[in-house]
Formats: structure tokens, C-alpha cells, sequence
């Protein structure tokens, strides 16, 4: 699967929207971009996921660049309860080939009054 | 509809005690999983399975093992506790197929080794 890098960190105010993004530049054709977070320590969260359209629904939106080398996660009004550590992962999504999730280090956001 | 179900949700143990973390799920998920987080740390894939009767390691296998009877269930079990087998681990279950929907996580199990 291709690896993905994220920042570290990010701050957000809150209201605002919030762009995480998150560059794959080794993502091949069958992978999908999927979004995680993880409030605390309870367990990670599905977000959005997409091939090569963006995508938006009650949660966020995800924008995938037209070379497929990078995407960004936006959630359009952030709100103190979506401080957590956001992940990006590629995925395949072919039997017997997708079961296998491999999480990184994500990004920290942390929405401020 | 009760998702993904984890069992207990802490557990002390003695160095080289076994047992075994349950995790059910009642969705007719295909994919399951079980991963292992440390504090201050990410996820890290334990062991996973694409459909009862067919499981494969992850990026830390050792110590652990897995087996998948049914589609519902996917126990973990660690063979001899050791104090670096202290962790929160969860489980998580997801369709097969292109494009599915992702991973839903239990909430987790706190385990500890001492």
C-alpha cells in the first residue's frame, strides 16, 4: 500500500474551516484515500473515503487532486468536539487485498476558541 | 444492531498468563482486524482476516495469535503475557469490495501486564 505523509500538527479556530491535508504520491490505481479520526483514546472513527472524485457528506468534505498525488480533508465548520488526530490512509479495496489498514502517524488537530 | 463488540474492556495480567480479547460483530462485515495502540503512539495491525477461515499477519504478529470460525467472531490471544503486551487494543470489522465504507472500531480493550 502507498505511504502517506501528513503534518504533525495543526491548529484551527473554531468555526473556521479546517484543511488537513495529505500527500501519496505512490498511490496506484485500485487505492482509495480513506480518512480516520481518533477522539482521545476511544476507538478511530470512518470519516469519507474516494478513488479520484471528490467526495462530501454529512461529516466532510475530501478533495483529490487530479493526479491523485494528494488530497485534503476538510471539515467546512470546526467545532471544539472535532479536536482529535486525523489520519490518511491508502487503501486497495480488492478481495483478499483489502483487508490490511495501515495507519500512520496523522495529523494532531486542535480547535481553539 | 450493537456494531463492533469488544470483551472485557480492561483486564490485568501476570506475566506469562494467557487469554483471550473477544471481538464480535453482527454488521456480516467480511474484514476484520485487531490492532494495538501504546500510549502517546498510532495504531499498529496486529493480525487481520478477509473472511472466516482466512486470516494473515500484520505489521506485529508476534505473541499473538488469531483464528476466524465464524464471521461474526475474531478472538485474539496472547499466548504468554509479557509487560510490553501492555496496551489498548481494538478491533474492527469493514465490508469487503471496491469502494466499501470503512473500518468500524470497537472501543477498545485496556490491557495490562505486570
Amino acid at each position: 500500500d502507498a505511504k502517506t505523509t501528513q503534518p504533525t500538527s495543526m491548529d484551527c479556530a473554531e468555526g473556521r474551516a479546517a484543511n488537513l491535508p495529505c500527500n501519496h504520491s505512490t498511490i496506484s490505481g485500485n487505492e482509495y484515500v480513506y480518512w480516520y479520526r481518533q477522539i482521545h483514546s476511544q476507538g478511530p472513527q470512518y470519516i469519507i473515503h474516494g478513488l479520484k472524485n471528490n467526495e462530501t457528506n454529512e461529516m466532510a468534505s475530501l478533495i483529490i487532486t487530479e493526479d491523485r498525488k494528494s488530497s485534503t480533508l476538510i471539515l467546512p465548520h470546526a467545532t471544539l468536539r472535532d479536536t482529535a488526530v486525523y489520519y490518511c490512509i491508502v487503501r486497495v479495496t480488492i478481495y483478499n487485498q483489502g483487508g490490511k489498514l495501515i495507519f500512520g502517524q496523522g495529523t494532531e488537530l486542535s480547535v481553539k476558541p | 444492531n450493537a456494531g463492533v463488540t469488544q470483551t472485557p474492556k480492561f483486564q490485568v495480567l501476570k506475566t506469562g498468563q494467557s487469554m483471550t480479547l473477544q471481538c464480535a460483530q453482527d454488521m456480516n462485515h467480511e474484514y476484520m482486524s485487531w490492532y494495538r495502540q501504546d500510549p502517546g503512539m498510532g495504531l499498529r495491525l496486529i493480525h487481520y482476516s478477509v473472511g472466516a477461515g482466512i486470516t494473515d499477519q500484520g505489521e506485529v504478529p508476534n505473541g499473538y495469535n488469531v483464528s476466524r470460525s465464524t464471521t461474526e467472531d475474531f478472538p485474539l490471544r496472547l499466548l504468554s503475557a509479557a509487560p510490553s503486551q501492555t496496551s489498548v487494543y481494538f478491533c474492527a470489522s469493514s465490508w469487503g469490495g471496491q469502494g466499501a465504507r470503512g473500518y468500524t472500531f470497537g472501543s477498545g480493550t485496556r490491557l495490562t501486564v505486570v
